[in-house]
Formats: C-alpha cells, sequence, structure tokens
C-alpha cells in the first residue's frame, strides 16, 4: 500500500498570505489527523477529521482550520499567515479507532517570510 | 488533559550497547502509548504501541518498550544500539474514547557513536 502523501512538501508564503496544505491517506483509513511541528513548541495537535466531520480539534486560533472529503483526503487552510506559522505540518491517517495506529506523511515544511 | 515527559533531551550511547529512551505520561484512564522515530527532513515512523495485555510490547528494527502502570512510565529500550538508530524519538499517549488527538513528548535525541 501507498504511504501517507502530503503536497506540496515546502512551500514559502509572505505575511498576511493564505496557504493550503494537502493529504491523502493510506488507502482505506477514514481518520485524518494534523499535526504542527516547530523546535519551540514541539508536536502539537491540530485537528482531526473522520467521515468528514471534524471528531477533535487543538487549541489553535481559528485562522487554521481543515476539511475532509468524501474520498478521506484532508486539506488544511491557514489564513493571514503569521511568523509564527512556519513549521512542519504532518498529516496522520489511521483505519478507523483510537487504538489504530496513525501513519504520518512527510510533512510540509512552510516558511513564512 | 493528558502529558507526557521525555526527561532527557539527548541519549548518547555507544554502538552494540543497550539503549533506554524515557518516557513518563499523565492521562485519565487507561492508556493508549505509542513511541515514533523521526529522521532528518522526514516524518515520524511508528515504531511500536502498547494497547492492552503483555506489558512488554516488541516493535520494528530490535525495539521493545515496557509499560508500568504504577510508575506511568513507558520506557523504549533495545539491547543493542546501532549507529542507524541515532534519530530523534517521540513518545506519545492517546486518551481512550478520546478519538486520534495524540499528544506527544518533547523528543529525545538518540546519538549512537562507534
Amino acid at each position: 500500500k501507498a504511504g501517507v502523501t502530503q503536497t506540496p512538501r515546502y512551500l514559502i508564503k509572505t505575511r498576511g498570505q493564505q496557504v493550503t496544505l494537502s493529504c491523502s491517506p493510506i488507502s482505506g483509513h477514514r481518520s485524518v489527523s494534523w499535526y504542527q511541528q516547530t523546535p519551540g513548541q514541539g508536536l502539537q495537535f491540530l485537528f482531526e477529521y473522520f467521515s468528514e466531520t471534524q471528531r477533535n480539534k487543538g487549541n489553535f486560533p481559528g485562522r487554521f482550520s481543515g476539511r475532509q472529503f468524501s474520498n478521506s483526503r484532508s486539506e488544511m487552510n491557514v489564513s493571514t499567515l503569521e511568523l509564527g506559522d512556519s513549521a512542519l505540518y504532518l498529516c496522520a491517517s489511521s483505519f478507523l479507532d483510537s487504538q489504530e495506529t496513525q501513519y504520518f506523511g512527510p510533512g510540509t515544511r512552510l516558511l513564512v517570510l | 488533559a493528558q502529558s507526557v515527559a521525555q526527561p532527557e533531551d539527548q541519549v548518547n550511547v555507544a554502538e552494540g550497547n543497550p539503549l533506554t529512551v524515557k518516557c513518563t505520561y499523565s492521562v485519565s484512564g487507561n492508556p493508549y502509548l505509542f513511541w515514533y522515530v523521526q529522521y532528518p527532513n522526514r516524518g515520524l515512523q511508528f515504531l511500536l504501541k502498547y494497547i492492552t495485555g503483555d506489558n512488554l510490547v516488541k516493535g520494528s528494527y530490535g525495539f521493545e518498550a515496557e509499560f508500568n502502570k504504577s510508575q506511568t512510565s513507558f520506557h523504549l529500550k533495545k539491547p543493542s544500539a546501532l549507529v542507524s538508530d541515532s534519530a530523534l524519538y517521540f513518545c506519545a499517549v492517546l486518551r481512550r474514547g478520546g478519538g486520534n488527538k495524540l499528544t506527544f513528548g518533547t523528543g529525545t535525541q538518540l546519538k549512537v557513536e562507534l
């Protein structure tokens, strides 16, 4: 099976712009979660989608949003980018329940200038 | 709220020696526990997990971890370290019934030297 794929892999934006990141889960996986990784804050949970519904949400401002499509592919959007949004954004997919392993994609590295 | 502590930022070990990377957790109820490894400029790679049952969990690449409920610990171990094991290791906890929200520790950089 192909792993989790994320596009683009690298992105450079300027403050105030918006960005959309894409994640394609492993075939058959219905849950997609997003995480932000920064040197200062480490790995932080953004949100989880399951069957096109947001099931969990982390402590991020409303500028961070996401959605999931009927084929389980997911996108996350960050509006009005700030310098502090520079990070590695990781997507993970799992089959169904929380006891299932989450498999991570390679990430999208976002640099905000 | 759940939390994970990895008390050591870095662990140095000689190749061939056993290694231990420490992890303690705090969560209400019984936890699901995970170890992931991250190589430079890569995503997280799953190593092993504890769901229920035997406290000693065996995973990929010869790694294992022991769940200790009384000490709320889930230390990662390997009997004989390899230089190629050098990477960043993350422990994570997930609260049962809480969906797929993983809470990670701050990570431990493992350096295996010849």
